[in-house]
């Protein structure tokens, strides 16, 4: 069983769409993140939920939304996608918060 | 903003050779955290290093942390192909509500 899934791996479209990208974890952890790996791999925090509260949103454009429907799931949608939103999007769990994250596979979002 | 830097960037070396990677931060905290990542994959949990001295081995890596010095090494020993990867070093701002990550080391072990 994967603990924290993403759908879908790799995702290509158009200038101008709406996409979403699911996540869901397994291991009954409390927080979940959506972190941005850039073309030079650095990783910056998006969002984070605690038990479907939202408690980091750092500044990110409001074309991004993130869903959390129970402490399993989170979800990003995008709108209107822009070129420079090409880029590997993780999301990551935690309990408590001492212990480390558990990430997921990553989805490859590319802009064309 | 917390800020975390890894040093070198990219590190090439032979295999058998020992080598550091050095992770410095600009904040009190004393959790620190090591993942890998291959190409084209997810980051994979080495260590969690939550005290100062914390010392952690696995294999050919070890890991340490100096809350005073805000520095975490990790040491590798005789290195091999396979620990070829990207290595990033992550810290929490002891709220427990994220992690900043250091920039990553490109280490690639050439045979």
């Amino acid at each position: 069983d994967t603990a924290v899934s993403q759908t879908p791996k790799y995702l290509v479209t158009q200038m101008g769409n709406d996409k979403s990208i699911k996540c869901e974890q397994n291991l009954g952890h409390d927080t979940m993140y959506w972190y941005k790996q850039d073309s030079k791999k650095f990783l910056k925090i998006m969002f984070s939920y605690n038990n479907k509260e939202l408690i980091i949103n750092e500044t990110v454009p409001n074309r991004f939304s993130p869903k959390s429907p129970d402490k399993a799931h989170l979800n990003l949608h995008i709108n209107s996608l822009e070129l420079g939103d090409s880029a590997v999007y993780f999301c990551a769990s935690r309990l408590g918060q001492v212990g480390g994250y558990t990430f997921g596979s990553g989805t490859r979002l590319t802009v064309v | 903003e917390l800020k975390v830097e890894q040093n070198p960037l990219f590190l090439s070396m032979q295999e058998g050779k020992n080598y550091t990677i050095y992770c410095n931060y600009s904040t009190t905290s004393d959790r620190l955290y090591w993942y890998r990542q291959d190409p084209g994959k997810s980051l994979e949990s080495l260590f969690v290093l939550l005290s100062n001295g914390a010392v952690k081995q696995e294999g050919r890596l070890m890991a340490s942390l100096d809350t005073k010095a805000r520095l975490s090494t990790l040491h590798i020993t005789a290195a091999v192909h396979d620990l070829s990867a990207t290595y990033f070093c992550a810290v929490d701002m002891n709220t427990g509500n994220q992690f900043y990550f250091g920039t990553g080391t490109s280490l690639t072990v050439i045979p």
